[in-house]
């Protein structure tokens, strides 16, 4: 079965400084990847999304993310985080197959100080 | 624009107490889907439901249920709600009728506190 590993739990960063969220995924081919982000209070909403084609994948709000199949991994980059950026960031791996769900991990807090 | 609401933003309940949480689609998606939100543990999947009057165990169905009558609603339901149920709901939806690995859209959650 997939799963997805978001080793950092907080991150905190300065407003104006680059940004890079950390995720690995485990699976035995090319999966279907997402990031999400949750603002305080509120649902998730789709940061952006790598189903195929190009690795580099460009995103809502400024975010973009790379996929490295050498790495099993699709981390998330901002080079310039705004401090309505401070939220939490899920990412989320799915077989594309389509016979199981979406598997989230488990977040990584960020917060933006000034 | 997809919009997903629940019934409830804040829900305080009783131990014991049978409680219902609503989801509602606008968008006639064909795959709903309820997680429960913990500090430290992410989003774990309840139950899926991917047509309607269908259902599908997720990864910690145990102590809920679900109700998929129509379409556009799935219904999550807590028989004898406990304490280790407080939790934040959240509801999804996604469009692609032939497989779930379709981005999924959310409403706002609905943080649920069983006294």
């Amino acid at each position: 079965a997939q799963s997805v590993t978001q080793p950092d739990i907080h991150i905190t960063v300065s407003e104006g400084a680059s940004l890079e969220l950390r995720c690995n995924y485990s699976y035995g081919a090319t999966p279907y990847l997402f990031w999400y982000v949750q603002s305080p209070g509120q649902g998730l909403q789709l940061l952006l999304k790598y189903f195929s084609g190009d690795t580099l994948v460009q995103g809502i709000k400024g975010f973009e993310a790379e996929f490295k199949r050498s790495q099993s991994s699709f981390n998330l980059r901002k080079p310039s985080v705004h401090w309505s950026d401070a939220a939490e960031y899920f990412c989320a791996v799915v077989t594309p197959s389509g016979n199981t769900p979406l598997v989230f991990g488990k977040g990584t807090r960020l917060s933006v100080i000034a | 624009d997809v919009k997903v609401t629940q019934s409830s933003r804040y829900l305080v309940k009783r131990t014991g107490e049978k409680v219902f949480l609503e989801c509602v689609q606008d968008m006639d998606h064909e795959n709903m889907f309820w997680y429960r939100q913990d500090p430290g543990l992410g989003l774990r999947l309840i139950y899926f439901s991917y047509d309607v009057k269908m259902k599908e165990k997720g990864d910690i169905p145990e102590g809920y249920s679900v109700s998929r009558e129509k379409k556009e609603r799935f219904s999550l339901i807590l028989e004898s709600a406990s304490t280790n149920q407080t939790s934040m709901y959240l509801c999804a939806s996604s469009s692609d009728p032939h497989t779930r690995a379709d981005t999924q859209y959310f409403g706002p959650g609905t943080r649920l506190t069983v006294l």
